[in-house]
């Protein structure tokens, strides 16, 4: 089944010690988000690739980072991590443009910081 | 300014009962309107989708949606609940032009009782 694969579901990193999340999708989707998702809160958008395009959100830390290699793979950087980045990270893709096309999420990975 | 609302952030019901989770929408010209579900420790997943229509929609697992205009509302049912439905449910409205975000709501969490 075509889907949204998210590496590793769980990662630990040390204070301070950069640390990247993968996510690779078989959808064959232009566009790639990254959310940032607290516990018992809802996913906030940190930013997206159309294609190559990258759309950084206005409030994304500049200690956030993304690459897109390819159609088919993004990961998400995190250059020093604080304890405030401790959550959940989701991946999600779409096919285009149009505010009718839903996102399709992978299962996320889970982000602990010591 | 656009915003989602789920009034409800967490609602308790016994298995076999019925179920309806509120949500409500501000946003100036057409929404697309979606909700999705997360199990605990994993990513989100569509449940059903309206953009234009039959103002009911039936999505998975038994799910339906109504789509209210005058009340700015697209409340999620079930007639059933089982006890695999627990989880956190999210309404989004798709905005923007061009490669578009969602507008999330806060969420509510589902418990259900044996």
């Amino acid at each position: 089944d075509a889907m949204v694969i998210q590496n590793p579901r769980y990662q630990v990193t040390q204070f301070g010690k950069p640390v990247t999340l993968s996510c690779s999708q078989t959808l064959n989707h232009n566009v790639m988000y990254w959310y940032q998702q607290k516990s018992s809160q809802a996913p906030k958008l940190l930013f997206h690739y159309y294609d190559k395009d990258f759309n950084n959100e206005a409030d994304t830390p500049d200690n956030f980072q993304s690459r897109r290699p390819n159609t088919s793979f993004c990961f998400l950087d995190i250059r020093s991590p604080g304890l405030g980045d401790a959550a959940m990270y989701l991946c999600a893709t779409t096919p285009g443009t149009g505010r009718n096309q839903p996102q399709h999420f992978g299962d996320g990975t889970r982000l602990s910081i010591l | 300014a656009q915003s989602v609302t789920q009034p409800d952030i967490h609602i308790t019901v016994s298995e076999g009962a019925s179920l309806e989770l509120r949500c409500n929408y501000s946003y100036g010209a057409t929404p697309y309107l979606f909700w999705y579900v997360q199990s605990p420790g994993q990513g989100l997943q569509l449940l059903l989708k309206y953009f234009s229509g039959d103002t009911l929609v039936q999505g998975i697992k038994g799910f339906e949606a109504e789509f209210k205009r005058s009340q700015s509302s697209f409340n999620l049912r079930k007639p059933s609940v089982h006890w695999s439905d627990a989880a956190e449910y999210f309404c989004a409205v798709g905005e923007g032009s061009g490669t578009y975000k969602y507008i999330f709501g806060t969420g509510t969490r589902l418990k259900v009782l044996a």
